[in-house]
């Protein structure tokens, strides 16, 4: 019900260059879905949700959506050292639950 | 400020010796949540709380025990935590229908 699969990485990027990050789930019924982002010691924050199939951006950061073939992605241009961090696929099912994926470590190297 | 607050933020333990990780929030939240976050595994939830005195069991329930008798609190009970309970704890909550959670800044746990 909750299968997802998210590439671990890590992911190491120089500074300016863009990240593409991606989920790929199994279940249509899931209802909502959603990156958030942790930095090293500390908890995750969301950072971006949608629910429709398409491109939500949110200045450098855009989430694609893709129900038809179940996957979801995070696009961050003009990556910053600031950006590295995790990222977690998230999505709603059932009665509002929340579940993730097991996250993606960035690296922005200057 | 808004928040969720966990305590301790970090413990090393025995076996067998009974522990409690609390957790409030200040942001008047319905629900509240607890996961574990393990290499390779990512965030699993332990026991959630749609409201006060309704709990939930999450994916990996088994040895801990939770309680909602105030709406800010939302400690978890270790009763005899085992070396594979040692993990990365956060707790969380969000309001109504809401899909934002608010995370805690983590507890880490060692059992020896």
């Amino acid at each position: 019900q909750k299968e997802v699969e998210q590439d671990p990485g890590p992911l190491s990027v120089p500074e300016g260059a863009i990240v593409s990050l991606n989920c790929t789930y199994s279940n249509s019924a899931f209802q909502y879905f959603m990156w958030y982002r942790q930095y090293s010691r500390k908890g995750p924050e969301l950072l971006m949700y949608t629910y429709s199939s398409g491109n939500k951006e949110d200045g450098r950061f855009t989430a694609q959506v893709d129900k038809s073939s179940k996957y979801i992605s995070l696009f961050i241009r003009d990556s910053q050292p600031s950006d590295s961090a995790t990222y977690l696929c998230a999505w709603s099912y059932g009665n509002n639950r929340l579940a993730f994926g097991k996250g993606n470590q960035v690296v922005v190297i200057p | 400020e808004a928040q969720v607050t966990q305590n301790p933020r970090y413990l090393i333990t025995v076996t067998g010796k009974k522990l409690t990780v609390t957790c409030s929030q200040n942001m008047n939240h319905e629900y509240m949540s607890w996961y574990r976050q393990d290499p390779g595994l990512g965030l699993r939830q332990i026991y959630y709380s749609m409201n006060v005195e309704v709990t939930d069991k999450g994916d990996v329930p088994e040895g801990y025990k939770v309680s909602r008798k105030e709406k800010r609190n939302f400690p978890l009970i270790l009763e005899s935590p085992s070396p594979n309970q040692t993990s990365l704890y956060f707790c969380a909550s969000r309001a109504g229908q809401s899909n934002v959670l608010t995370f805690g800044a983590g507890s880490r746990l060692t059992v020896l």
